[in-house]
């Protein structure tokens, strides 16, 4: 089992830019998160999903945008990526019952 | 609204004994504690469900107040391996998304 595993780890963009991380779990869970890390702020939530084809903002979701086409895959979207959008992205999963988030190895994203 | 966590961050020599708070204004269905080693992803350690429970895990162990809406994690003993930032992530209500709110952290440092 691979866990959660995260595309890109790293990634440089410039202002204005799009690009789309991939997040994919084989642990079958039917919830799936997306946070972004950024010094002193911890972990701040940015879209979440409770299964396939659903979506929900959490706490930070302006200028980020979400997909869950697929049970193991959820996608975090920058349509126009601006330098406060700089920060660690994790993302995690877990299942009904389960009391433990299983988080990704994480995505350094530089928007310069 | 994110729990308040403190102190900030805590330097002990090994064998010392350290606590870390986790206060929420808002009422708390349960509280989970996580670990996170530098340039790693966060580690689940342990959830505190309403009902006063104190958990254990090795020599680390806490408590929830469901009253206070506070919980503190104990570590006794501190070894070199706990050094890390710790967060604690609150849920509201319970069940439905387990989505958590997390704090800003507790950077612990653990000195031989």
């Amino acid at each position: 089992n691979a866990g959660v595993t995260q595309t890109p780890k790293f990634r440089v963009l410039k202002t204005g830019q799009s690009m789309t991380l991939l997040c994919a779990q084989d642990m079958n869970h039917e919830y799936m998160y997306w946070y972004r890390q950024d010094p002193g702020m911890g972990l701040r939530l940015i879209h979440y999903s409770v299964g396939e084809g659903t979506t929900a903002k959490g706490e930070v979701p302006d200028g980020y945008n979400v997909s869950r086409l697929k049970k193991q895959n959820f996608l975090l979207g920058l349509e126009s990526a601006a330098p406060s959008q700089t920060s660690v992205y994790f993302c995690a999963s877990t299942t009904a019952g389960e009391a433990a988030q299983y988080f990704g190895p994480g995505t350094r994203l530089t928007v310069l | 609204q994110q729990p308040v966590q403190s102190p900030q961050a805590v330097i002990l020599r090994e064998g010392e004994d350290a606590v870390i708070n986790c206060s929420s204004s808002k009422a708390l269905y349960s509280v989970h504690w996580y670990r996170q080693k530098h340039g790693e992803a966060p580690v689940f350690l342990m959830i505190l469900l309403k009902g006063g429970e104190q958990k254990g895990h090795d020599k680390i162990s806490a408590s929830f107040n469901e009253k206070k809406q506070q919980s503190s994690l104990y570590l006794t003993a501190s070894q070199l391996s706990y050094s890390g930032t710790y967060f604690c992530g609150t849920e509201t209500s319970g069940g439905s998304n387990y989505k958590l709110t997390f704090g800003k952290g507790t950077l612990l440092t653990v000195n031989p």
